[in-house]
């Protein structure tokens, strides 16, 4: 089945500065690729997407970039903000099931 | 519309006693899943439904029932709790494929099996 690795499990920024993470999958078959942010003790909600026939997407201070053919996809946050500090999760989806990276935590210094 | 909810918010159970999360989704969304979620392991999918009446195993399955007798309710059963069911646990749903993937997520169930 699918197997989704994310790395790394925990980033420490200063504000202002950009943040990366990066997530593999196993399953050449998988399509979609959300990501999810979840703040302390609330429910995840998904912050942006992408499909397997777009290499690039990007919505204001967030992209993400997908290589099918080494099977990588990666989230940026360009000028970061202390309200960024959450944790972000990967997925990856075949066949409408999610299947979730182990989580970032991502700290924004003022 | 409420979204996504689940009930209760929290709950404390001893060894061997049973109960019931409600998920309940006013989005008119065919696919329904059940996470749980435990520190640094992310989320892990235990079932999940593609529409009334069916359900599915994801990767976690053991202890758990389901069941879908309703399209906007999706119910996980623990039949005898084990402190290794100790976790957060969150309802999600969806459109079918063809409308799009985008999973919303109810806000969590937090379970402590003593």
């Amino acid at each position: 089945g699918e197997n989704v690795e994310q790395h790394p499990s925990t980033l420490s920024v200063q504000e202002g500065d950009s943040a990366v993470i990066k997530c593999t999958y196993s399953d050449s078959a998988s399509n979609y690729f959300p990501w999810y942010k979840q703040e302390l003790g609330k429910r995840p909600q998904l912050i942006i997407d992408i499909r397997s026939n777009v290499g690039e997407k990007k919505d204001q201070r967030i992209a993400v970039t997908l290589n099918k053919t080494a099977k990588h996809f990666s989230l940026h946050i360009t000028e970061t903000q202390p309200e960024d500090s959450a944790v972000y999760f990967c997925a990856a989806s075949l066949s409408y099931k999610l299947i979730f990276g182990s989580g970032t935590r991502l700290l924004v210094r003022p | 519309n409420a979204g996504v909810t689940q009930t209760p918010k929290f709950r404390v159970l001893k060894t061997g006693q049973s109960m019931t999360l409600l998920c309940a989704q006013d989005m008119n969304h065919e696919y329904m899943y059940w996470y749980r979620q435990d520190p640094g392991m992310g989320l892990r999918l235990i079932h999940y439904s593609v529409g009334e009446g069916t359900t599915a195993k994801g990767e976690v399955p053991d202890g758990y029932n389901v069941s879908r007798l309703k399209k906007q309710n999706f119910l996980l059963g623990l039949e005898s709790a084990a402190p290794s069911q100790t976790s957060v646990y969150f309802c999600a749903s969806s459109y079918s494929r063809d409308r799009g993937e985008t999973q919303y997520f109810g806000p969590g169930t937090r379970l402590l099996v003593l």
